[in-house]
């Protein structure tokens, strides 16, 4: 196993435009988290799953914002409509259920740049 | 509401020194306090977790104090190293998911 991947690794999109991005957990966790990270901040959480059930979401997701886990294997985050306050690094992360103990898995992130 | 505070201020040592970075909160009785180590253009990477009935807990050449009455915990790298030179973010959990720290720059200078 190779770690949390994410994909793409940047993305530049033109304000409005709706844009996809992929996470693919570690086979074994079955909980999965979207983060988004500002510069000089640290991650911000927007919302969790575990296997296919989105179990929580923050306000920070806006109704522009979804994700979704079909199957409890890989996971996607859309923007729908961009706005420039949407430039950020988006990370994904993944668990077992004894998450504390192990902490989160994150992936490399995927950049995002709304011009 | 709930509220992490890391330095603010980079934090800049001679190599060999102790580091020791922290991180404060409120409103918040987190069961776990976790730390990680984020490098430029990287996800973050998870160094050591410490439960609220632990004061202190070691890996190698780090350390992580955690108290809960004063809502605290330091985090210490001795024997420093410029490939310690990252930014280390603490993480309390909230139920179901941590929330994290804004982060603190380590520059350790040869």
């Amino acid at each position: 196993d190779t770690g949390v991947s994410q994909n793409p690794r940047h993305k530049i999109t033109k304000r409005g435009q709706n844009v996809t991005f992929r996470c693919d957990p570690i086979s074994e966790h079955n909980r999965l988290y979207w983060y988004r990270q500002t510069l000089g901040q640290g991650p911000e959480f927007l919302t969790y799953f575990q296997n296919e059930a989105q179990l929580e979401k923050s306000r920070l997701l806006s109704d522009r914002f979804s994700a979704e886990r079909p199957k409890g294997s890989f996971s996607t985050l859309e923007i729908q409509r961009t706005e420039q306050g949407d430039s950020a690094m988006y990370l994904c992360a993944s668990s077992t259920p004894w998450q504390a103990e192990y902490g989160y898995t994150f992936g490399s992130g995927t950049r995002l740049t709304v011009v | 509401s709930q509220k992490i505070e890391q330095n603010s201020e980079a934090l800049n040592i001679q190599e060999g020194k102790t580091a020791t970075l922290t991180c404060n909160y409120t409103n918040y009785s987190p069961a776990y306090l976790q730390w990680y180590r984020q490098d430029p253009g990287r996800g973050p990477v998870f160094l050591l977790l410490i439960r609220e009935n632990e004061k202190e807990k070691r890996k190698e050449r780090l350390k992580v104090t955690f108290d809960t009455t004063l809502k605290q915990s330091l985090f210490h790298i001795t024997a420093s190293q410029p490939a310690d030179s990252a930014t280390y973010l603490c993480a309390l959990d909230n139920g179901n998911q941590f929330y994290f720290g804004t982060g603190t720059s380590l520059t350790v200078i040869p």
